[in-house]
């Protein structure tokens, strides 16, 4: 069984454009979740897909926005670049979207802006 | 609201002692609890979680740890430390009032000296 994977796994963007990150969810997975993870921080959680509806949302604004396609797979779309911004991008999968059941984490995409 | 602290940015053990990482949570319900590792350049991986079933849970790699409802804790402790155990490690609490979603503490660093 694969497990989460995330790309591109670097990337580089300058203030005020945009990115999409991209996450393949676990096999037989049908929730998605991001986090950010500031340095030297915990992560954050952003929004939570289940089953291609968002389904939850941290203190995010709405520049910070997502999609869940049938497949499970999810992207996260972040506008109008700012340099607080650079961060670790995590994506995690869910069986269920039940907290007990756990969640399984990508290994990251690192996002710095300049 | 839902909240975690982990006392103690990090942690120095010496190869071989007992490892011990505090972690104190707030929840207005039941709460799951969650132990993640991060080593560095990497996501995060589940070492162990409290799901409401035996207070004292076994996980990977050694380590366990200990429900304590009265103390609002779930302190991680391993034994004996392994010069592998140095990395980044998160507790995490989760409930279904704050939607599933998991709320990390800052993390604690551990180093291990030979």
């Amino acid at each position: 069984e694969t497990g989460v994977t995330q790309s591109p796994t670097h990337l580089i963007k300058t203030r005020g454009q945009q990115v999409t990150l991209r996450c393949s969810s676990q096999s037989g997975h049908n929730t998605v979740s991001w986090y950010q993870q500031a340095l030297g921080q915990g992560p954050q959680f952003i929004f939570q897909y289940y089953r291609e509806e968002e389904n939850g949302r941290g203190n995010f604004p709405p520049r910070f926005s997502g999609l869940q396609f049938p497949n499970y797979s999810s992207e996260l779309n972040v506008n109008a670049l700012e340099l607080d911004d650079s961060a670790l991008y995590l994506c995690a999968s869910s069986p269920d979207g039940l907290a007990q059941s756990g969640y399984t984490f990508g290994s990251g995409t690192r996002l710095t802006v300049v | 609201a839902q909240s975690v602290t982990q006392l103690g940015s990090h942690v120095s053990v010496s190869e071989g002692a007992l490892v011990l990482l505090r972690c104190n949570y707030s929840s207005s319900v039941p709460p799951y609890l969650f132990w993640y590792v991060q080593y560095p350049n990497q996501g995060l991986q589940l070492l162990l979680k409290y799901t409401s079933a035996a207070t004292l849970v076994k996980g990977i790699n050694g380590f366990e740890a200990e429900f304590k409802k009265s103390e609002t804790s779930f302190h991680l402790t391993k034994p004996s430390a392994h010069m592998s155990d140095a990395a980044e490690y998160f507790c995490a609490v989760s409930d279904k009032a704050a939607g599933n979603k998991l709320t990390f503490g800052g993390g604690t660093r551990v180093l291990v000296k030979p």
